[in-house]
């Protein structure tokens, strides 16, 4: 069936670098996608999004790129502090009522 | 606006046991959903409900009930508990529709122990 994965479980990085997270999709309907991240025991919480018709949104430190040719989406957070050590998942809207997740990847920022 | 609320917290189960976890939402979303996360795992969809009177299966749906009454709430039963079962437990909510009201809004979880 169609599924949302990441290439990467686990990402190290030290303190101040730039961070890129990948996700790949297969659903080639999807037209909505959503980056959550996860800190331990708490829920999943919403960082950013992308519609289909972009190839680029910027938040607050952090972008999230949009290649609808290869079916890929990244994260980037720039100069990535220890506070964002978490999980972060992407998910994707396709005709599904309810987004997919994919497996999640594990931020760990080193000081 | 207290957002998603799940009770209990925590609980532990003996195997066999039956048991009811709490959602509740203030948000006026009709669509809610219950996941289970486990270790190294993402999430997976257990049972959703896109409004009142309306659910239907996800992923992981054996050995779960759900019903919606209300908007508000969702409750998600375990019918006879088995260590499988041991999980975090998330609900969300969102409005559903396009694109932003896809957006969900997740509770702190519930973490099951079944014995």
């Amino acid at each position: 069936g169609e599924s949302v994965g990441l290439h990467l479980p686990t990402l190290s990085v030290q303190e101040g670098d730039n961070s890129i997270i990948n996700c790949a999709y297969s659903n080639s309907a999807s037209d909505y996608f959503i980056w959550y991240k996860q800190e331990s025991g708490k829920g999943p919480q919403f960082i950013i999004d992308i519609r289909s018709n972009m190839d680029k949104r910027q938040g607050q430190r952090v972008t999230v790129l949009l290649n609808k040719t290869v079916k890929h989406l990244s994260l980037q957070i720039a100069a990535t502090q220890p506070g964002d050590s978490a999980v972060y998942f992407c998910a994707e809207k396709g005709g599904s009522y309810i987004p997919t997740f994919g497996r999640g990847t594990s931020l760990i920022v080193h000081p | 606006n207290a957002g998603v609320t799940q009770t209990p917290k925590f609980q532990v189960l003996k195997t066999g046991q039956s048991m009811t976890l709490q959602c509740a939402q203030d948000m006026n979303h009709e669509y809610m959903s219950w996941y289970r996360q486990d270790p190294g795992m993402g999430l997976r969809l257990i049972h959703y409900s896109v409004g009142a009177g309306i659910t239907d299966q996800g992923e992981v749906p054996n050995g779960y009930n759900v019903s919606r009454s209300t908007t508000e709430d969702f409750p998600l039963r375990l019918l006879s508990a088995a260590p499988s079962q041991t999980s975090v437990y998330f609900c969300a909510s969102s409005y559903g529709g396009v694109g932003t009201k896809n957006i969900q809004y997740f509770g702190a979880g519930t973490r099951l122990s079944v014995l």
